[in-house]
């Protein structure tokens, strides 16, 4: 299966910034999410990365304050903009392959101060 | 919201004992997959099931899975307090487009 390698591990933000965060696949993968999992809660995905496309969002997210780009079959960011305290999650990306499964990073703490 | 309810939400066993998780989700899926989170890290993928398949097993975990009552189970057998994490389910529905729902998670503490 691949292997993500997801950054930063961990940011403290001020409120009303913008945090970019990354993920980098080891191999060509056909699909990409992204999730954020709040404090004591599960995952919840925020949008499905589309390669050389416009991401499509969940209900209750919207690209002008969760962007994402997927310029390749490996590579993939989501910013979280204009931070507020209730941002503050776990960030979480994946990349599937249908025949072989899910892979996920290993997560971005997100703190919003 | 989320398809996916697990229970119980939280489980506390003796080292050496067997744990069971149970899941139910509400649509018809493709398949089930358990995962593993150690304190808020990233998710590691323990098991995948099929719809077609009713049990399945990888070392000392089994997972049982009933399209009927759309419920599956997870067994870790023999726990070791490094079992201690949360556990979630989630499931590839048919007509998510490979997107998974996730299940509300147990907290499993293994005491030595």
């Amino acid at each position: 299966s691949a292997v993500i390698s997801q950054k930063p591990s961990r940011d403290i933000c001020q409120r009303g910034t913008s945090l970019t965060i990354q993920c980098q696949v080891d191999s060509q993968v056909t699909m990409m999410f992204w999730y954020r999992q709040q404090p004591g809660q599960s995952l919840t995905l925020i949008a499905t990365a589309n390669q050389g496309s416009e991401a499509t969002y969940e209900s209750g997210f919207v690209i002008d304050k969760f962007p994402i780009s997927r310029p390749n079959l490996t590579f993939s960011t989501l910013t979280v903009s204009n931070m507020s305290p209730e941002d503050s999650s776990i960030y979480l990306c994946s990349a599937a392959e249908p025949q072989y499964g899910y892979t996920f990073g290993s997560g971005t703490r997100l703190t919003v101060v | 919201s989320q398809q996916g309810e697990e229970d119980p939400q939280a489980l506390s066993i003796q080292e050496g004992e067997n744990a069971t998780m149970n899941c139910s989700y509400k649509t018809s899926i493709n398949n089930l997959q358990w995962y593993r989170q150690n304190s808020g890290r990233g998710l590691v993928h323990l098991i995948l099931i099929r719809s077609n398949e009713r049990e399945k097993h990888s070392g000392r975990l089994r997972v049982t899975l009933d399209t009927s009552k759309k419920s599956s189970s997870l067994l870790i057998t023999a726990s070791r307090a490094a079992d201690t994490a949360s556990y979630f389910c989630a499931t590839d529905a048919v007509t998510s487009g490979s997107r998974l729902t996730f299940g509300e998670g147990t907290q499993l503490t293994v005491n030595p």
